[in-house]
């Protein structure tokens, strides 16, 4: 696609739930991150993937988070068992590869979890 | 990790003025890039400078660089309402496939 796209834009979920968010990066792009952004805060790195290799997960912040990516493509993050600490902006981003230094990284909008 | 840091933290102007905001950070790099962010969404890249360039220009933007001192800073000169937002830099390459991001600049420029 001509950007990043994350789905669903807004969630909204009660604690002790499961939620699952979605990026769908530019077409060749062969790294992936996820980042967080709690109220007023920077971005909290949370995980990366390039191309085929494992992923560096060493940002995740429990167990309770898990992230996947199919097909070198669509990633999906899962927040397991959601407390309300988990309330932020969970943001997607894409580049050409860690290797393209050159080139920056393109954000989708940004899925705003809130847990109730 | 690579952090970027930026000062201030806020910045509160008048339509016209120039902005003025400051990057700082620890280890070696490749290049250096700065984001905008408007209500707490997506970033938006504005512009990357290379390790082995000293200032760059788009539009009003000006970047400089300067890898003896670790920092850089963003100019946005002639300013306007719609240039409110938080800025952010990061830095790329240097080791570390993961860029890093400080909590930012908060601009506001009045109208």
């Amino acid at each position: 696609g001509a950007g990043v796209s994350q789905s669903p834009s807004n969630k909204v979920t009660e604690k002790g739930k499961d939620v699952e968010l979605r990026c769908d990066p530019i077409s060749g792009h062969t790294a992936l991150y996820w980042y967080r952004q709690s109220l007023g805060q920077g971005l909290e790195f949370l995980i990366y993937f390039q191309g085929n290799s494992a992923p560096d997960k060493s940002g995740l912040p429990s167990d309770r988070f898990s992230a996947e990516r199919t097909g070198g493509s669509v990633s999906t993050l899962t927040i397991q068992r959601t407390q309300q600490e988990d309330s932020a902006v969970y943001l997607c981003a894409s580049s050409l590869g860690a290797d393209r230094a050159d080139y920056g990284y393109t954000f989708g909008s940004g899925t705003r979890l809130t847990v109730v | 990790s690579q952090q970027g840091e930026e000062d201030p933290q806020a910045l509160s102007i008048q339509e016209g003025e120039n902005a003025t905001m400051n990057c700082s950070y620890k280890t070696s790099i490749n290049n250096l890039q700065w984001y905008r962010q408007n209500s707490g969404r997506g970033l938006v890249h504005l512009i990357l400078i290379r390790s082995n360039e000293r200032e760059k220009h788009s539009g009003r933007l000006r970047v400089t660089l300067d890898t003896s001192k670790k920092s850089s800073s963003l100019l946005i000169t002639a300013s306007r309402a719609a240039d409110t937002a938080s800025y952010f830099c990061a830095r790329g390459g240097g080791g570390s496939y993961i860029p890093t991001f400080g909590r930012g600049t908060s601009l506001i420029v009045h109208p």
